[in-house]
């Protein structure tokens, strides 16, 4: 069946840099957008950019331009997302979604969540 | 960026109950609007996508529609199921943006 599954939750201390994985399965990986959207505890979904699998081209949200990378391995259909310089409010769920290339439908599959915490 | 403004941010409502939420976009999107549902603990689930088109799997009782920059969602008979927190998305520009969400709650 189609699915994102993510990697497993992380914590990390203030300053460091912190990998997720989404690998695909399912579908086929080229012909979706890969969005990464977080969660902070309470809070509402806040959108960080996106991967087109085929291209590698990324769009980011300028909130986290210079800090994000968004990449992608074709090979085993997993996206990866990195975030560097995490300060204690990067604390949060982070999801991976697919959207279709062709058309901005809605995301209709998602990853289940990495819990990040970002605490010294 | 284009802003999207979720109205109410809650709502308690019954079993049985018509419910509307609304979201107002800040300039056109066409009709590149979708709706999710999440529930605690849970990754959101798409509802209606492209303003009033159903997702495959989700049930009758949830419509969407338009009007100009006005999107409402419309749960025409709450279940016990539908208690969640609902978000309006616009897929029309990068970035893409999420309405601030609307908690249903049992009454």
């Amino acid at each position: 069946q189609v699915q994102l599954v993510q990697s497993g939750a992380e914590v990390k201390k203030p300053g460091a840099s912190v990998k997720v994985s989404c690998k695909a399965s399912g579908y086929i990986f080229t012909d979706y957008f890969i969005q990464w959207v977080r969660q902070a505890p309470g809070q509402g979904l806040e959108w960080m950019g996106r991967i087109n699998p085929n291209s590698g081209g990324t769009n980011y949200a300028k909130k986290f331009q210079g800090r994000v990378t968004m990449t992608r391995d074709t090979s085993i259909s997993t996206a990866y997302m990195e975030l560097s310089r995490l300060r204690s409010d990067d604390t949060a769920v982070y999801y991976c979604a697919r959207r279709i290339v062709a058309r901005p439908n809605g995301m209709d599959v998602w990853g289940q969540g990495t819990t990040v915490t970002v605490s010294s | 960026d284009i802003q999207m403004t979720q109205s109410p941010s809650s709502l308690s409502a019954s079993v049985g109950d018509r419910v509307t939420i609304t979201c107002r976009a800040s300039q056109s999107i066409s009709s590149y609007l979708n709706w999710y549902q999440q529930k605690p603990g849970k990754a959101p689930n798409l509802l209606i996508y492209l303003a009033s088109s159903l997702q495959s799997g989700v049930p009758s009782r949830f419509s969407g529609s338009e009007s100009g920059t006005d999107f409402t969602l419309t749960i025409s008979s709450l279940q016990p199921e539908d208690f969640a927190t609902y978000y309006c998305e616009q897929s029309y520009s990068i970035p893409v943006t999420f309405g601030q969400g609307t908690r249903l709650e049992i009454k």
